[in-house]
């Protein structure tokens, strides 16, 4: 069966400091991934997308993420938080129909 | 680019009344656009994927007559949420997918149904 994991519901960091967000996702086929992110009462951003070219995508606002297939993995990262990015962050997958799986989040909070 | 239009933002009604919700792509045509549901702190429920020109396919457990979709145009689909109850209070957004598969979604910024 196909599916995506956030490990994490809740993600803290201080400000300046490095983000991580884990995902990892299980499908037979050749993934297309997606980060997501989503302020509060709006709909979601694209940050970035993975879509078989090269496995480290750079996105919007500093964020990259590494496609890992030995780990199907694909962590969202960025070096140096910013109070803005605090948010609610969707992993999200499709192999290729039109039909995409979400993660179920990964809230950041920035701390000052 | 990819803008995706949805509105209302926010709409209050009373129970037994039907709600309109639309979503248009704004710079691109969208053969497929999909409508989900978010309860609170939680992810995002697809409820039912609308093909331009065809029937929408609903997610089990989705009442059809229920969540009226249309998509009449390649750049326009319609949720109606008919005989709202309170039970249907929740945030629903819509994404369009262009012609190529594989291409990210583009998501409008929701609508924040409340029935009283």
């Amino acid at each position: 069966a196909q599916s995506v994991t956030q490990l994490d519901s809740h993600v803290s960091v201080s400000e300046g400091t490095p983000v991580l967000l884990r995902c990892n996702y299980s499908s037979s086929y050749s993934p297309s991934l997606f980060w997501y992110v989503q302020h509060p009462n709006k709909g979601l951003q694209l940050l970035l997308k993975y879509t078989s070219a090269a496995t480290l995508v750079k996105g919007i606002n500093g964020f990259e993420a590494e496609f890992k297939k030995s780990e199907t993995s694909f962590h969202l990262t960025k070096p140096s938080a910013h109070m803005s990015d605090a948010a609610e962050y969707f992993c999200a997958f499709t192999s290729g129909t039109y039909k995409y799986i979400f993660g179920t989040g990964t809230r950041l909070k920035v701390l000052a | 680019g990819a803008v995706v239009s949805q509105h209302p933002s926010w709409v209050i009604c009373k129970s037994g009344t039907s709600v309109k919700i639309e979503c248009r792509s704004l710079d691109f045509q969208a053969t497929t656009m999909f409508w989900y549901r978010q309860f609170p702190k939680q992810s995002l429920m697809l409820m039912a994927t609308s093909n331009e020109g065809s029937k929408a396919t609903y997610e089990q457990g989705v009442e059809k007559d229920k969540f009226l979709i249309n998509h009449a145009s390649l750049t326009l689909s319609t949720l109606t949420v008919t005989s709202a109850h309170p039970e249907d209070s929740s945030f629903y957004i819509c994404s369009a997918s262009q012609v190529l598969s594989n291409s990210p979604l583009h998501f409008g910024n929701g609508t924040r149904l409340t029935v009283t």
